[in-house]
């Protein structure tokens, strides 16, 4: 299958600062990506659909000005956790549709470990 | 509204035996997309198997396969042969409408014993 590369895998931060999370798809372009926060032993939660040269689109509940996404090329997303709480601390996923050929696959990063002192 | 609904928190098989996992579904929606993720212990999300809704012939993958029942709503995934390595959470997701967004269900935890 497709490959969805996502950096880094485990992040320590202080509580305050920034984080930037990337997602890159690495043999398909994706003009759709998605972002998504899971907790321990629990469902993937979407936090917002990100397409590429245009605005996020977040789901309900999700704070825009927290959680700072870019999809700036055909192959690059990222989300910024700005001024990171404890509470931030999560389990972070992205993905990227595959739309080509008629397929309409999504290809999951390994995800990003978010720990937040 | 649309929803995916897996009522088997925890499942567990014996090595090479066959395992059921279910998986309903509702929406309002005629074409739509099913799919079957694997989450190993490692975390990474692994697509297991795809079903588009307008075909009617069960999706096959190796030794996973599913059964489609559109008129139930009902998508389970049965997998053969269990191996050691298929321990990990199964994820049941629909892709339901036009926003391409994956609707997932809580998961079934699923253990193979030696």
């Amino acid at each position: 299958g497709a490959v969805v590369s996502q950096h880094p895998s485990w992040v320590i931060c202080k509580s305050g600062t920034s984080v930037k999370i990337e997602c890159r798809s690495l043999d398909f372009q994706a003009t759709t990506m998605f972002w998504y926060r899971q907790f321990p032993k629990q469902s993937l939660m979407l936090m917002a659909t990100s397409n590429e040269g245009s605005k996020a689109t977040y789901e309900q509940g999700v704070e825009k000005d927290k959680f700072l996404i870019n999809h700036a090329s055909l192959t690059l997303s990222t989300l910024t956790v700005t001024s990171a709480h404890p509470e931030d601390s999560s389990f972070y996923i992205c993905s990227a549709r595959d739309a080509g050929q008629g397929r309409d696959i999504q290809y999951f990063g390994a995800g990003t470990r978010l720990s937040v002192l | 509204a649309q929803t995916v609904t897996q009522s088997q928190p925890e499942m567990s098989v014996q090595e090479a035996e066959t395992v059921t996992l279910s998986c309903t579904y509702d929406t309002s929606e005629s074409n739509y997309y099913l799919f079957w993720y694997k989450q190993p212990p490692s975390r990474q999300m692994i697509l297991v198997i795809r079903q588009e809704a307008y075909k009617q012939q069960n999706a096959t993958e190796n030794r996973f396969s599913v059964n489609f029942q559109k008129a139930a709503k009902s998508f389970s995934l049965k997998i053969s042969d269990s191996q050691l390595g298929d321990t990990a959470m199964y994820f049941c997701a629909g892709r339901m409408d036009s926003s391409y967004k994956l609707i997932f269900g809580s998961g079934t935890r699923l253990l193979v014993r030696p």
